[in-house]
């Protein structure tokens, strides 16, 4: 399963709304996408499994909704520290896959 | 607090064999609730799923990979490993290790700070 995300950049201000999206070649239920987030020089982090339970210690500003082949993260209101690259990751089907990522970058 | 921390070589010369080892502290291979796995990503590229390891050596793989991968566990030592053959510059990439969530939710939820690896003569 490809996983496509868009945009690629998303460059947006403190307190705005980011939205995230992540398309699936084919249907993903909804309990086998997850969101990670990764900062320059880290591995990625565990934000949301489940397309929408945010993992332990994720703020509520992040959200996640979907289902079948759209998929979307959205950062309620964007802070400094959230400044990062966001992947998406289905395991529905073997291989695992994971999305090209989509960077936020603060202004 | 559970870690995982990669080790092994930084720089491989083509056509010769990389290995890496993972060693989990704060925990322990033997509860059997967790995959093993192993993840690389190049250089501005999204992760790429490489395989993971069950402690009773069950094994899945990525087929991208096709016989060059081995995955090994040991459980007494805490640490699970990874052999690549034959690498070329393709696999020059940071690596990871990684735990699965869980044995039937095949994300990661523990990861590695990750190695640099260079394929180059």
């Amino acid at each position: 399963i490809v996983l496509t995300q868009s945009p690629d950049t998303l460059s947006l201000s403190p307190g705005e709304r980011a939205t995230l999206s992540c398309r699936a070649s084919q249907a993903v239920d909804n309990s086998h996408l997850v969101w990670y987030q990764q900062k320059p020089g880290q591995p990625p982090r565990l934000l949301m499994s489940e397309a929408s339970n945010r993992a332990a210690g994720i703020p509520d500003r992040f959200s996640g909704l979907g289902s079948e082949t759209e998929f979307t993260l959205t950062i309620a209101r964007l802070e400094p520290e959230d400044s990062a690259v966001y992947y998406c990751q289905q395991f529905r089907v073997s291989p695992l896959t994971f999305g090209q990522g989509t960077k936020v970058e603060i202004k | 607090q559970v870690q995982l921390h990669e080790s092994g070589p930084g720089l491989v010369r083509p056509s010769e064999t990389l290995s890496l080892t993972c060693s989990l502290s704060g925990g322990s291979i033997n509860s059997g609730s967790h995959y093993w796995g192993w993840v690389r990503q190049h250089s501005g590229k999204g992760p790429e799923w490489i395989g993971y390891i069950h402690r009773t050596g069950s094994t899945y793989y990525n087929p991208f990979l096709g016989s060059r991968i081995t995955l090994s566990v040991d459980n007494s030592k805490s640490e699970f490993s990874l052999r690549l053959t034959s690498v070329t510059a393709a696999d020059t990439a940071v690596y990871f290790c990684a735990r699965t969530f869980s044995t039937s939710y095949y994300f990661f939820d523990l990861w590695g700070q990750g190695t640099r690896v260079t394929v180059s003569s």
